[in-house]
């Protein structure tokens, strides 16, 4: 079975200020995981993945995540947040050909 | 390129009353199709799955219902809605196991 937390259901941060979104997962096999962002009453947008290789990620908007085997993390930051961040943020593992999403962190930007 | 269609984007339906989502696929051929809930403050729950034709998993006992008619669309159903039937309901693709997912814009379904 595998699972995803995401730490912290609500996350505030000042224009600028770095932004840190946690996620943890847990998986039989080596996973495959990746970072959605949902806009108000819109589908999910694909942010960023990691499947192999460079355990450093970059994204879209400027959103980076890196996978820590060691510590089952793929914690997604940003080092100035823009207003436009506002939104929920979802992480994601894929094992064995099914997905499995967090709960998800609502990220408000404050000006 | 690949678009995924869903419809309608929103919905208010009596209680009782049957229920039919479609979701459309454009630009590839045999993806895999989800349906998903998403409750408010809650992460994404899997409905159904289908990996071809006819070929439909589903992940919790519920009031709802899948279909796959055709290659590229997927219809989610219901006989008789229930007020907990309310929700978000998203429509995804993938082209394979362990690919990324394209969503649909959604469907707010309100049951009164």
């Amino acid at each position: 079975a595998q699972s995803v937390t995401q730490l912290g259901s609500h996350v505030s941060v000042s224009e600028g200020a770095l932004v840190l979104l946690r996620c943890n997962y847990s998986s039989s096999v080596p996973p495959y995981l990746f970072w959605y962002v949902q806009y108000p009453n819109q589908g999910l947008q694909l942010l960023l993945k990691y499947t192999t290789g460079a355990t450093l990620v970059k994204g879209i908007n400027g959103f980076e995540a890196e996978f820590k085997k060691s510590e089952t993390s793929f914690h997604l930051t940003k080092p100035s947040a823009h207003m436009s961040d506002a939104a929920e943020y979802f992480c994601a593992v894929n094992a064995k050909g099914k997905s499995t999403f967090g709960d998800g962190t609502t990220l408000t930007v404050k000006p | 390129s690949q678009t995924i269609h869903q419809w309608p984007a929103t919905l208010v339906q009596p209680v009782g009353s049957p229920l039919s989502l479609e979701c459309t696929v454009e630009g590839t051929s045999n993806p895999n199709l989800y349906w998903y809930r998403q409750a408010a403050g809650r992460g994404l729950q899997l409905l159904f799955y289908s990996v071809g034709i006819g070929q439909i998993s589903s992940e919790v006992p519920q009031n709802l219902s899948a279909s796959r008619p055709q290659d590229r669309q997927f219809i989610l159903s219901s006989k008789k809605l229930l007020l907990s039937d309310s929700g978000f309901y998203l429509c995804a693709w993938n082209s394979g196991t362990n690919t990324e997912a394209f969503f649909g814009q959604g469907t707010r379904l309100t049951v009164v």
